[in-house]
């Protein structure tokens, strides 16, 4: 199985701030990655896909990038509405693996 | 507008089953394929397999392999998650999501998108 570490785990920000959460795949996927958010009591909501496309209707203010083992998520400002935790998803192979999460909390 | 609906919570004794529905409407269900998640308390996602609705068949999570079956009924667009032989470690809210496959330049084949997801099942199992 393909493993996903995202990393910090948690992060303290500012409304404006630049925020990046980071993950990395134990063996290449190739950009079959993908970025959900989620709130609190709320069903995951992806926001990136082929990790660098933009879901419809997802702010422009989300961005991913990379390639091969090493993937980010962007946040070019932070919104109070962004404050949620955010998981990256291997699509390269089965079992679809999830990072374990970052949180991104109000400071 | 496309929707997932699913069904209500259940408590369940350890040895039991449950079967958990997802009522699909808005879209053509038969165009996409379901994958089903879960999420233990305070835990992070989990994967435990999909289905395709046009031909029925399966991939499941190895360590659920066993114990789980996932199902489609296409004259009532809804998707089903059987889990048997239940543990407290099964409790968890238990979602479905539809996948949908996008076609992107120069990629050999579609990602893979779970970009439509039910409200989500809470299942306990507990004595």
């Amino acid at each position: 199985d393909i493993q996903m570490t995202q990393s910090p785990s948690s992060l303290s920000a500012s409304v404006g701030d630049r925020v990046t959460v980071t993950c990395r795949a134990s063996h290449s996927v190739n950009n079959y990655l993908n970025w959900y958010q989620q709130k609190p009591g709320k069903a995951p909501k992806v926001l990136i896909y082929a990790a660098s496309s933009l879901q419809s209707g997802v702010p422009s203010r989300f961005s991913g990038s990379g390639s091969g083992t090493y993937f980010t998520l962007t946040i070019s400002s932070l919104q109070p509405e962004d404050f949620a935790t955010y998981y990256c998803q291997q699509t390269y192979n089965d079992p679809r693996t999830f990072g374990q999460g970052t949180k991104v909390e109000i400071k | 507008q496309v929707h997932l609906v699913q069904s209500g919570a259940e408590m369940k004794k350890p040895g039991a089953s449950v079967k958990v529905s997802c009522k699909a409407s808005g879209y053509t269900f038969t165009s996409y394929a379901f994958s089903w998640v879960r999420q233990a308390p305070g835990q992070g996602l989990e994967w435990m397999g999909w289905i395709s609705t046009y031909n029925g068949n399966t991939n499941y999570a190895q360590n659920l392999q066993g114990r789980v079956t996932m199902t489609t009924d296409t004259s009532t667009s809804t998707a089903y998650m059987e889990l048997r032989s239940l543990r407290s470690d099964d409790t968890a809210i238990y979602y479905c999501a539809r996948v949908s496959g996008v076609l992107v330049p120069a990629a050999p084949r579609p990602h893979q998108v779970f970009d439509v997801w039910g409200q989500g099942t809470l299942v306990t199992v507990s004595s």
